[in-house]
């Protein structure tokens, strides 16, 4: 059975402060990593797809990382804009269906 | 942009009734999903749809239901409602060909069966 787990649950960073959330996972054949980003009340909103082992993807303050066992996304001198819960997802094999984990809840204060 | 739009953000029912809730995405799509998202257990797939009247069961299809019977239309329906179906329902859709398996998200139904 595919399973994501996202570390920490929550994390609280001063504006400016740099840091990185976690995503390891383990599944058969992985065709894809999926970052998400969801405000409170509203869907997730796609951020990055990454397909493989070394990949990189960056959007304004966000970079995320992929090995072979795990996903980073760094978040660089964040924003409070920038508060919100990030998801990871994985797709493996031929299923069209994507695997979430649990989200960490960034808070970013002044 | 990718559009998907749900036919309602919030929703109140009474237990034993049945509910619809509405999906359309604008980008012909041909994968459409229904989760649920609750405290603690995070997204978890109710049915997905990845063609015109077909469908699958995703982790947790008890006291549902779905229907598609237009490509950009994908309804999930609560048969006899109940206090444990209150929940946030998200619907999304996908491509199915390439890589490109990114699902778009729409706002969300917030439900509350009382």
């Amino acid at each position: 059975e595919d399973q994501v787990t996202q570390s920490p649950e929550a994390l609280r960073l001063q504006e400016g402060e740099s840091s990185s959330l976690n995503c390891s996972y383990t599944v058969s054949g992985l065709r894809g990593l999926f970052w998400y980003r969801q405000d409170p009340g509203k869907g997730p909103e796609f951020l990055f797809t990454l397909y493989s082992a070394g990949e990189e993807k960056e959007k304004e303050r966000l970079k995320a990382t992929l090995t072979k066992k795990e996903s980073f996304l760094h978040i660089t001198a964040p924003k409070p804009e920038d508060s919100a819960t990030y998801l990871c997802a994985v797709r493996a094999g031929t299923a069209s269906k994507l695997t979430f984990g649990t989200g960490t809840r960034l808070q970013v204060t002044l | 942009d990718v559009k998907v739009t749900q036919s309602s953000r919030y929703l109140v029912k009474r237990t034993g009734e049945k509910v619809f809730l509405e999906c359309v995405q604008d980008m012909d799509h041909e994968n459409m999903f229904w989760y649920r998202q609750d405290p603690g257990l995070g997204l978890r797939l109710i049915y997905f749809s990845y063609d015109v009247k077909m469908k699958e069961k995703g982790d947790i299809p008890e006291g549902y239901s779905v229907s598609r019977e237009k490509k950009e239309r994908f309804s999930l329906i609560l048969e006899s409602a109940s206090t444990n179906q209150t929940s946030m329902y998200l619907c999304a859709s996908s491509y199915n060909l390439g890589r490109s398996y990114e699902q778009y998200f729409g706002p969300g139904t917030r439900l509350t069966v009382t």
